[in-house]
């Protein structure tokens, strides 16, 4: 199995422009996280999708962040609009069960 | 929501020297991960307890659950430089929260 996969791995984007992270998680896996990390606020989770379906987005910092998995294996994460502030690396993650998250490579948002 | 607090938050060490991290919790933990991140990596995961008072061992590295299931640890023996990296727990009662890390440092 490749892993989980996201893209892209590096997004540079001007303030007020949408964002679209994208997610592969592996496949069987029936739990599927989205987290981001900063210096600041460390590991934080943002929302996450059992058997396709969220199940949790109070993480999810504000109305401008939102997320779709319109299949098993499939996962978007949009920011629209994107302010500096959200500048973080975006990392996808999926469990079977719960049990041990395998995590992607992460995407590095900058937004200037 | 429930918080899972590290120590220390970062730990240099002389190759060959002892590394160890702590991970407390307030409340009872069902179970605790842990997970190691290498700089400009992504967090892997290295293991799962689940019981009470469990030590489970990989290599050099050795895990344990305290008894009331508050509280864990992760030991390494004898630093390597490849062990450089931020070590994550991550516990809570379903979905785990992850603490801040413990980064190491191994100076050669």
């Amino acid at each position: 199995d490749a892993g989980v996969i996201q893209s892209p791995r590096h997004e540079v984007t001007e303030m007020g422009q949408e964002v679209t992270l994208r997610c592969k998680p592996i496949s069987g896996h029936d739990y599927l996280f989205w987290y981001r990390q900063t210096m600041m606020r460390g590991l934080e989770l943002l929302i996450y999708f059992n058997n396709n379906v969220p199940i949790d987005d109070s993480g999810m910092p504000e109305d401008r962040f939102s997320a779709k998995m319109p299949n098993a294996s499939f996962s978007t994460l949009k920011i629209q609009p994107s302010e500096p502030r959200d500048s973080a690396v975006y990392f996808c993650a999926s469990s079977y069960k719960i049990y041990g998250y395998t995590f992607g490579s992460g995407t590095r948002l900058t937004v200037v | 929501g429930q918080q899972v607090m590290q120590i220390p938050q970062y730990q240099h060490v002389q190759e060959g020297e002892d590394f160890t991290t702590y991970c407390n919790s307030s409340t009872t933990l069902s179970n605790i991960q842990w997970y190691k991140q290498r700089p400009g990596g992504h967090p892997v995961f290295l293991i799962q307890l689940v019981k009470s008072g469990e030590v489970k061992k990989q290599k050099r590295l050795t895990f344990q659950f305290g008894e009331a299931k508050k509280n864990s640890s992760l030991h390494i023996t004898a630093t390597q430089t490849t062990d450089v990296g931020t070590y994550f727990c991550a516990g809570g009662s379903y979905i785990p929260t992850f603490g801040r890390g413990t980064s190491l440092i191994v100076h050669p």
